[in-house]
Formats: C-alpha cells, sequence, structure tokens
C-alpha cells in the first residue's frame, strides 16, 4: 500500500516549456487535489477532483490544467512554464465525499522553471 | 472565498514550555478544521482535527480549541519536545454550492523548539 505517489519529483524545465505531473492513490479515493507550496504562502489549491471524470477550479488555477480520467490517478499539466511556477507541488486525496476529512499527501515535486 | 490567517508567523519556546498558534478563518459555514505538521522537506501529515459541534479536542500533549462565534481556533503543544519542531498549518473547509470543494490553509507557523 504506497498511499499517494508523485512523479517525478524533481524537474527543471525552461520557460514555454510543457510537462504533466502524475499522481497515482492506491486507497481508492475519491477526492483528489493539487495544491502548491511557496514559502510563506502556505498550501494553495489549485484544482481538485470529486471523482472520476470531475475537475474544478481551485483558487490559483490560472496557467495549469487537470484530467481524472481513472479514480486513482490526477494529472497535473503545464502547457507553457513561467518563472513564477516555480514551486512544490503536493498531490493529496481524501475519501469523505462532501467534508474532505483528512488529506492524505504525496511526498512533492520539486518544479523550477528557468 | 475562505480566508485563512494564521499568527504567529515564526514561533521559538524552551522545550518543556507549551506553545500556542492561533489563526482564523472568514466563512461561517466552514465546520471542519484540521492541524497539519510539515517537517522539513516532508509532507504535511494531520495530527489533529476539530469539528463545529465540539469546542475542545485533546490528544496526549496536543489541543484544539475552537471559537465558533469569534472564528478562531488554535493549537496548544504542551511540554514541548525537540520533535515538535516543524511548520505547523491550520486549514478550514471551503463550501461551494452542496458539498465542500477542499481545505484552505494558514501561512504555516515555524515552530522552533530551543534546547
Amino acid at each position: 500500500n504506497a498511499g499517494v505517489t508523485q512523479t517525478p519529483k524533481f524537474r527543471v524545465l525552461k520557460t514555454g516549456q510543457s510537462m504533466t505531473l502524475l499522481c497515482a492513490q492506491d486507497m481508492n479515493h475519491e477526492y483528489m487535489y493539487w495544491y502548491r507550496q511557496d514559502p510563506g504562502m502556505g498550501l494553495r489549491l489549485i484544482h481538485y477532483s470529486v471523482g472520476e471524470g470531475t475537475t474544478a477550479k481551485g483558487e490559483v488555477p490560472d496557467g495549469y490544467n487537470v484530467s481524472r480520467l481513472k479514480k486513482q490517478n490526477f494529472l497535473l499539466g503545464l502547457e507553457s512554464a513561467a518563472p513564477s511556477q516555480t514551486s512544490v507541488y503536493f498531490c493529496a486525496s481524501s475519501t469523505l465525499a462532501g467534508d474532505p476529512g483528512e488529506l492524505f499527501f504525496g511526498e512533492g515535486s520539486r518544479l523550477t522553471v528557468l | 472565498g475562505e480566508n485563512v490567517e494564521q499568527h504567529p508567523s515564526t514561533l521559538s519556546v524552551q522545550e518543556g514550555d507549551s506553545a500556542v498558534i492561533k489563526c482564523t478563518y472568514s466563512d461561517s459555514a466552514s465546520n471542519y478544521f484540521p492541524w497539519y505538521k510539515q517537517e522539513l522537506g516532508k509532507r504535511p501529515q494531520l495530527i489533529i482535527d476539530i469539528r463545529s459541534n465540539v469546542g475542545e479536542k485533546k490528544d496526549q500533549r496536543i489541543a484544539v480549541t475552537l471559537n465558533k462565534t469569534a472564528k478562531h481556533f488554535s493549537l496548544h503543544i504542551t511540554e514541548t519536545q525537540p520533535e515538535d519542531s516543524a511548520v505547523y498549518f491550520c486549514a478550514a473547509t471551503v463550501y461551494s454550492g452542496g458539498g465542500a470543494d477542499g481545505l484552505t490553509f494558514g501561512k504555516g507557523t515555524h515552530l522552533i523548539i530551543q534546547p
């Protein structure tokens, strides 16, 4: 039982390049989330999903897209990376519908955009 | 949307003393208030949570209190130990339409335990 797994863990991009972060969970959770963490800013919600085939915008969605084609996977895409997207990205999942309950986080993915 | 303010941003206490971290929230519909601990280079992990029908909850050396009228909640750590050194985040639910859409986090408190 691996919990929440993120790949890759580190990535360096040049401005304008694209990439996809993959989040996989093996706990059969309904809810999945992508947060970004920047120094002094806490964790800010980018996008989330309440079930397979559904996605919704969070607090800071601009410049990102997501997809949840399978219940266990939640992908975060950057179509044209910008230096402002340099951050640590955390995926999380939870099980309680209508109430997030405990979030189980992945180990994080550190992205640097030059 | 929900706004969560957390204070202080840094807290330094002597080992064995108590530490208190305070948060306020804006959305009166919020009813779930967790606290997460993040050690350096690690993922955030839930340490305690409280729901709006409860005023206080304890788990060994940590406790959380909630004042719904004032819209604030606090984390209390007693008899602090070196392993308590970490960044602590408070959070509150965000409601939109018929359900919760995720957690809004405070900006974090860096707790330093001085030997």
